[in-house]
Parts: C-alpha cells; structure tokens; sequence
C-alpha cells in the first residue's frame, strides 16, 4: 500500500517569504500525486496534481511543486506567500486498480504566515 | 453551480446516539468518500462506494454505516458503537473508472459528543 510523508507538521513564515512544503511517497510504478489545501473550518481544495509529463506543475495561488521519482518526492513551492495562504496543507496519492482508486493522504503541514 | 454539500455544519450529538451525517453531490460522479479529520492524523478513510448500491470499508469502518441508494447521497451514520465520534468529517466524489482519482471535496460537519 502506498503512503505518504509530510515532513513538517508546521511551517512559519514571514509574509512574502518563499516557503516549501515537503512531501515523500512510497514507491510506485506509477503514481498521481496531489496537493490540497484546506482553510479552517472549511472542505479540502486542490492545489495541483502531477499525472504525467513535466515534473514541474504549475497550480492556483501561485503554488507550484516538482515531481522527482528518483527521490520519490512531491514538494509545494511558493516563492512569495500572503497572509492568505495560512492554511493547512495536504499531499496526497492515488493508490489502486483502474477503476478503484483511493486517495492516501499525509499528515498535513500547518502553514502560518506571520506579518 | 455543480459541488457537494454537507448538512449539518455542526452537529451535537449525546453519548448513545447515533447520527446521520448527509452528503449530496451535484456532479454527476459516480464514486463518493467519508473521511474523518483529527488534528495532526490527516484524513482517514471511512468508507467509500464506486457505485450505487455498493460500498467497501475503508481504513476505519468500525462504528460507522453508510448507504448509497441514490447516485447524488451518500450519507454517514455515527453509531453509538463510534467510541471516540468527536471530529470533523469530510465528504468527497469523484468520477470512477479513471486512470487517476482526483476528488471533490464538501465543506465538512464538525461533530461534537456532550
């Protein structure tokens, strides 16, 4: 079974500070990775996700992460961030048969932007 | 506009109750989730169905119900069997069959024992 590392269960940073969320997954032959974003008190909300192709993925908000097998990892980088963006994010992959997938998440990184 | 909605947004329940958590989806998706959220564990997979009329236990089924009667409701009950029901619980859909599972999120019931 697939699982899923966030190596930080929080992050402080200062505004416009660039900021990395780490993720690791277990290996796989082939794998679709995801990062949601969850505001409090409020439902999860995609970020971007890796299928195939470029390892770099651009996705909302100004987020961008960068597949390398070779490490097994999925981080989230923004290179500016606003207050806005305090949040609590998760990494997750698709595990399963075509057809019958799941979503195995981290644990969630806590980010904290501080004036 | 499509989504999906989760009714109550809060729910107080006494101990020795059950309760029925709603989850209806607009979307046409033919695959729905229950997760539950605690802080610092991330989300774990209650239950899930790919289908109508069928569903599959997830990671931390014990305690809990669902049924899927309908494509668009899915709903979640708490038993009294729940040990530890206090948490916030997520509600997701997808569309099955897929090389991938990109799910839909709705914006959770927070669920409080007295």
């Amino acid at each position: 079974a697939q699982s899923v590392t966030q190596l930080d269960s929080q992050v402080p940073v200062f505004e416009e500070a660039p900021v990395e969320l780490r993720c690791n997954y277990s290996s796989s032959v082939s794998v679709y990775l995801f990062w949601y974003v969850q505001y409090p008190n409020q439902g999860l909300q995609l970020l971007l996700k890796y299928l195939s192709g470029s390892t770099l993925v651009k996705g909302i908000n100004g987020f961008e992460a960068e597949f390398n097998k070779s490490q097994t990892s999925f981080h989230l980088r923004k290179p500016s961030v606003h207050i806005s963006d305090t949040a609590e994010y998760f990494c997750a992959v698709s595990e399963g048969v075509w057809g019958a997938q799941k979503l195995v998440f981290g644990q969630g990184t806590r980010l904290t932007i501080n004036p | 506009d499509g989504g999906i909605t989760q009714s109550p947004k809060y729910l107080f329940r006494k101990e020795g109750q059950n309760v029925t958590l709603s989850c209806e989806q607009n979307l046409n998706h033919d695959a729905m989730y229950w997760y539950r959220q605690d802080p610092g564990q991330g989300l774990r997979l209650i239950y899930y169905s790919q289908i109508v009329n069928d569903f599959q236990k997830g990671d931390i089924a014990e305690g809990y119900s669902v049924s899927r009667e309908k494509k668009e409701s899915f709903p979640l009950t708490v038993t009294s069997a729940q040990k530890n029901p206090t948490a916030f619980y997520l509600c997701a859909s997808t569309i099955a069959g897929g090389r991938y599972n990109e799910q839909f999120f709705g914006p959770g019931t927070r669920l409080t024992v007295l």
